[in-house]
């Protein structure tokens, strides 16, 4: 079956210049997380949904950050007035078991990301 | 959040067994321990977890001592597609099953 997928996969933006990216997780997972990787660096956690409702969201670094995921399925991470510290891959990943979600117990399945770069 | 440490890169040869530990000093009693390997231009993907003792698959082996403060992943016979970066993360609940940290950097060589 398909896996995560997100889209752009690159993205390019003037610094003040609102972004969206979109990920599309495996059908039927539950869980779907948001992660921001800087060059060189690992994963930073930024934010998680269980269905459609957001229950962490401690990892967004500022308020232009914003997250949904209206119907349980599609995702948007939308950044407000970018900039070039935002430049990074930001990564989506979806799991199956909500029960598990979160245990350290259940396997994440990473889209591709989206490369921003902030000019 | 439980912090991992990882050598920053190891080199091997094609063939050769390859052994990365990870330390995981204030793992608590509920956190798995997880390896994920990353390829450039690519999304990290899940190799093994386990909670102590040793886990096989078909990839990798995981090791973890009674004290569970540590962990090794090994991986036999490695090619030259194994050339990636490799993540151990030490967690359970939310956030504390998702830190990263930045990994090792394995280069195989022919």
């Amino acid at each position: 079956g398909a896996g995560v997928s997100q889209s752009p996969r690159y993205k390019v933006a003037k610094r003040g210049q609102d972004v969206a990216l979109r990920c599309d997780p495996i059908s039927g997972h539950v869980s779907l997380f948001w992660y921001q990787q800087a060059l060189g660096q690992g994963p930073e956690f930024l934010t998680y949904f269980q269905n459609e409702a957001q229950l962490d969201k401690s990892g967004l670094p500022s308020d232009r950050f914003f997250a949904e995921r209206p119907e349980g399925s599609v995702s948007t991470l939308k950044i407000q007035r970018t900039q070039q510290e935002d430049s990074a891959v930001y990564l989506c990943a979806s799991s199956r078991d909500p029960r598990l979600a979160g245990l350290g117990t259940d396997t994440q399945y990473f889209g591709p990301g989206t490369r921003l770069t902030v000019l | 959040l439980a912090k991992t440490t990882q050598p920053i890169s190891m080199d091997s040869y094609e063939g050769q067994e390859v052994n990365i530990t990870c330390s995981h000093n204030n793992i608590a009693t509920n956190d798995y321990i997880t390896w994920y390997q990353q390829f450039p231009s690519q999304g990290p993907r899940f190799i093994i977890q386990g909670y102590k003792t040793k886990v096989t698959n078909e990839v990798a082996s995981l090791f973890i001592p009674a004290d569970r403060k540590s962990s090794t992943l090994s991986l036999p016979r490695v090619s030259l597609s194994d050339t990636a970066v490799y993540y151990c993360l030490a967690g359970g609940t939310g956030r504390r099953a998702l830190t990263f940290g930045s990994g090792t950097r394995l280069q195989v060589q022919p």
